[in-house]
């Protein structure tokens, strides 16, 4: 497989729920991203993680916990989540010396 | 903070015809500014990019000149085709070193027959 890859593609959860949705590059890059896309809104960073350790924390609530644990995987892990959480969660990955991020497909999130 | 300014969709047009999308920013130092495109249940796919005053980023017949004096970065195509029918996002890196990207609100574009 090439590129960024996320796995669900889709997922309904209940709000008392616990799931987790991964992120994979093969582009040799070392930062990660995750954002959030909700309708009507534009895409809100959520996390960066560079050579996996997180820079930067856009004030999340704590029912999202990401983790990466090497730089080509990152993880998020959703807990007790609400129906406003529901989105279109998206992973992207770039290289140190680059600015260009290049994005994964999405995961599609409906929390019930 | 930075932000991008895009111009609200949908905008619908019918194939050959010429296309805008307007976009503006506000940034305090000099970003890298972005065009990126989102198919129907796909991801964002980078179109096109500059990185200074006057740059012009083009690709798949699309263009964008980076205008510092206006802080504009429109995107245009002479002849759209039906295929281009997608959700169209501005945006920009700050030069500070943070890499996280600042999104525009997106602008859907339909290409009718």
């Amino acid at each position: 497989e090439t590129g960024v890859t996320q796995t669900p593609r889709h997922l309904v959860m209940g709000m008392t729920n616990k799931k987790s949705l991964k992120c994979e590059q093969h582009l040799g890059h070392n930062a990660m991203y995750w954002y959030k896309q909700s309708a009507k809104k534009p895409l809100e960073l959520m996390f960066v993680y560079n050579f996996k350790e997180q820079t930067e924390n856009n004030s999340v609530p704590s029912r999202f916990s990401p983790e990466c644990p090497n730089s080509s995987h990152l993880f998020l892990h959703l807990h007790t989540l609400q129906p406003e959480d529901s989105a279109l969660y998206l992973c992207a990955s770039s290289d140190q010396n680059q600015e260009t991020q290049y994005f994964g497909p999405g995961t599609r999130l409906l929390v019930l | 903070g930075d932000s991008v300014t895009q111009m609200e969709g949908p905008v619908t047009l019918s194939e050959e015809a010429c296309l805008t999308i307007n976009c503006t920013y506000t940034a305090t130092g000099y970003p890298s500014l972005f065009w990126y495109v989102q198919y129907p249940g796909e991801g964002l796919q980078l179109l096109l990019k500059a990185t200074k005053a006057d740059d012009k980023g083009s690709n798949k017949g699309f263009e964008a000149t980076y205008r510092k004096e206006t802080t504009s970065f429109h995107l245009e195509k002479g002849s759209v085709q039906v295929s281009d029918s997608a959700v169209y996002f501005c945006a920009l890196s700050e030069d500070t070193g943070r890499r996280a990207l600042t999104f525009g609100s997106g602008t859907r574009l339909q290409v009718q027959p």
